[in-house]
């Protein structure tokens, strides 16, 4: 069941520019949370983003999210060849009274030196 | 921090073999999961743990069991190993409250021969 859909599929830009990855959802959300896989590894958690919030900053990343679109972005600022990966974002639904998270299919983020 | 460690980063093994998948997590969290990650189809999520020796199906159980009778570990059985099981298999744990990040280990690939 798919949740989450990121745009675009993948992103290539220059060392130093900005990055936006923009994420959409169907059903509503109790959170939205982004992470980030390098390749052949696992994903790690970036930054989780409530319900009831609109935006949120960790150091050079920036997340929106508008519930009445369901959607979010993420922007990762000043950009870094240590950036490149692949980015998810995942919706939190309740399965069986556990914590379930769906994830998109994820955004794959080149950054060139 | 959170350390997810799955038993082994490679793993080959031949068709009808009963694999397994071994996690462990250190900081007492509640809930374990196991998705497998394919290009094109993103993380599925096959089986999760809420408790120790509870277990509950995810989206995509069929052909695999789990087994969690300590609350650190959690392991995922092939029970008799298809080559369509060829994949990467990652392993996650959270805290059982609401709001709280998955933490992942750094995933198996497993071929099936």
């Amino acid at each position: 069941s798919q949740q989450g859909e990121e745009d675009p599929q993948a992103l290539s830009i220059q060392e130093g520019e900005n990055a936006t990855m923009n994420c959409s959802y169907k059903t509503s959300i109790n959170n939205l949370q982004w992470y980030r896989q390098n390749s052949g590894r696992g994903l790690v958690h970036l930054i989780l983003i409530r319900s009831n919030e609109r935006e949120k900053h960790s150091g050079r990343l920036r997340v929106t999210l508008d519930t009445s679109k369901k959607s979010s972005s993420l922007l990762i600022t000043a950009s870094r060849a240590a950036d490149t990966a692949s980015y998810f974002c995942a919706t939190l639904g309740l399965l069986r009274g556990a914590q379930k998270l769906v994830f998109g299919q994820g955004t794959r983020l080149t950054i060139n030196p | 921090d959170v350390k997810v460690t799955q038993s082994s980063r490679y793993l080959v093994k031949r068709t009808g073999e009963k694999v397994f998948l071994e996690c462990v997590q250190d900081m007492d969290h509640e809930n374990m999961f196991w998705y497998r990650q394919d290009p094109g189809l993103g993380l599925r999520l096959i089986y999760f743990s809420y408790d120790v020796k509870m277990k509950e199906k995810g989206d995509i159980p069929e052909g695999y069991s789990v087994s969690r009778e300590k609350k650190e570990r959690f392991s995922l059985i092939l029970e008799s190993a298809s080559t369509n099981q060829t994949s990467m298999y990652l392993c996650a744990s959270s805290l059982f409250r609401v709001n709280q990040p998955q933490h992942f280990g750094d995933g198996t690939r497993l071929s099936i021969l």
